[in-house]
């Protein structure tokens, strides 16, 4: 099983749409939680970062994170063309190493 | 302010060959981490380097070498080159090692092993 999972997609939305983004863990140790967008060809940009549980709101950008059900979760209100990206959740323990775990990406595609 | 910049671009080598991929961080940043993208995958951990020390290294051959220079850039080394080694090769930086600190990542540099 892997440490993280994500649904690879991709997922079509209409422009204008909610669209909600979603990982599972297994490790209990991770408290520290990303949201990365990658466009193609291009290195990951940071959206969102959030520590333990609860809700962290930017602009249209909403990430929740629910330790007790090991799920993290990124809305993204008012979705639009140039929202089109792969996106990845990574997590890290915060000790030791610091490393980032990388769920594989979720491909989203918004409709004009 | 200029963002993680890393070189080359692009690379094609042959299997067997070596290649050292260059990366310069943020400035103020003191810690460098090296990621390995496969097509469709996410990116996994090779090695994290602070303050010209390794800190941490994924579960990568030997092959696989990396240091960081006194001006915090960083350089990640590969030897005897194989096909599976064909990737985007993420370099990210950040402040330190604090629990706090984000990583911020380059473009990357893609490599083709033929």
């Amino acid at each position: 099983q892997k440490e993280v999972e994500q649904d690879p997609g991709p997922l079509s939305v209409p422009e204008g749409a909610i669209v909600s983004l979603n990982c599972t863990y297994s490790n209990s140790a991770f408290q520290y939680f990303m949201w990365y967008r990658q466009y193609s060809r291009k290195g990951p940009e940071l959206l969102m970062y959030t520590y333990s549980s609860g809700n962290k709101e930017d602009g249209r950008f909403t990430a929740q994170v629910d330790k007790s059900s090991k799920y993290i979760s990124l809305f993204i209100r008012d979705s639009q063309p140039s929202d089109s990206a792969t996106y990845l959740c990574a997590m890290s323990a915060g000790s030791g190493t610091y490393k980032y775990i990388f769920g594989t990406g979720t491909r989203l595609k918004v409709l004009a | 302010d200029a963002g993680v910049t890393q070189s080359p671009t692009h690379l094609i080598k042959t299997r067997g060959q070596h290649v050292t991929l260059r990366c310069s961080p943020i400035s103020g940043h003191k810690s460098v981490s090296w990621y390995q993208q496969v097509l469709g995958q996410g990116p996994q951990f090779i090695f994290q380097y602070y303050e010209k020390e390794e800190r941490g290294r994924g579960n990568f051959p030997d092959r696989f070498s990396a240091r960081q220079f006194p001006n915090y850039s960083s350089e990640l080394n590969v030897n005897a080159l194989l096909l599976g080694d064909s990737a985007l090769y993420l370099c990210a930086s950040s402040l330190g090692l604090a629990r706090t600190d984000t990583q911020y990542f380059g473009p990357g540099t893609r490599l083709t092993v033929l």
